[in-house]
């Protein structure tokens, strides 16, 4: 079956401390990975994307995400959290063919930001 | 800038009314758009893939009859809630893949709330 495991519901992290978020999938065909955030309320903003090449991938707001194929994870890091990285994230796979669209979502990881 | 648009953000509507959703791509003609509903705190479920000209695609369990989807043109698809039930509440949101890019860009949402 193909899935999204995050399996942190919730985190909290202290200003300026490192961060990092789990993401397992299963997947038959070669897969798209994707991470969003999205703030309480809102729609949601993709922060970096994963099809070919590097594994290492930069995404906006100083992210990234390394594929491990051998691990089927796609962790999101960030080196030092700031007060306004407290969202939901969500990591998401897809189809190459689909361009990015009909994704399987995560359950989502809410992280807390403490002064 | 948004390149993906919905409306409404948010509607309240009445017990057995319907209520009709839009997505919009705004630079690009997008043939397949894609449906996603989320309950609060939960993540996003695909619901139905928007395709232009024909029937839609509906995941399983959506009831096709009560999500009524239209993509009548190529800049346009319509997402209608008939007989919307307070179990109807819940975020609606789009996304519709531009051609040539490996994303597909997600609308701002829509949150209903049926009383």
């Amino acid at each position: 079956a193909q899935s999204v495991t995050q399996p942190d519901i919730h985190i909290t992290v202290s200003e300026g401390a490192s961060l990092e978020l789990r993401c397992n999938y299963s997947y038959g065909a070669t897969p798209y990975l994707f991470w969003y955030v999205q703030s309480p309320g809102q729609g949601l903003q993709l922060l970096l994307k994963y099809f070919s090449g590097d594994t290492l991938v930069q995404g906006i707001k100083g992210f990234e995400a390394e594929f491990k194929r051998s691990q089927s994870s796609f962790n999101l890091r960030k080196p030092s959290v700031h007060w306004s990285d407290a969202a939901e994230y969500f990591c998401a796979v897809g189809a190459k063919y689909n361009q990015g669209g009909k994704l399987i979502f995560g359950q989502g990881t809410e992280l807390s930001v403490k002064p | 800038g948004a390149v993906v648009s919905q409306h409404p953000s948010w509607v309240i509507c009445k017990s057995g009314t319907s209520v009709k959703i839009e997505c919009r791509s705004l630079d690009f003609q997008a043939t397949t758009m894609f449906w996603y509903r989320q309950f609060p705190k939960q993540s996003l479920m695909l619901m139905a893939t928007s395709n232009e000209g024909s029937k839609a695609t509906y995941e399983q369990g959506v009831e096709k009859d009560k999500f009524l989807i239209n993509h009548a043109s190529l800049t346009l698809s319509t997402l209608t809630v008939t007989s919307a039930h307070p179990e109807d509440s819940s975020f609606y949101i789009c996304s519709a893949p531009r051609p040539g890019d490996t994303e597909a860009f997600f609308g701002q949402g829509t949150r209903l709330t049926v009383v």
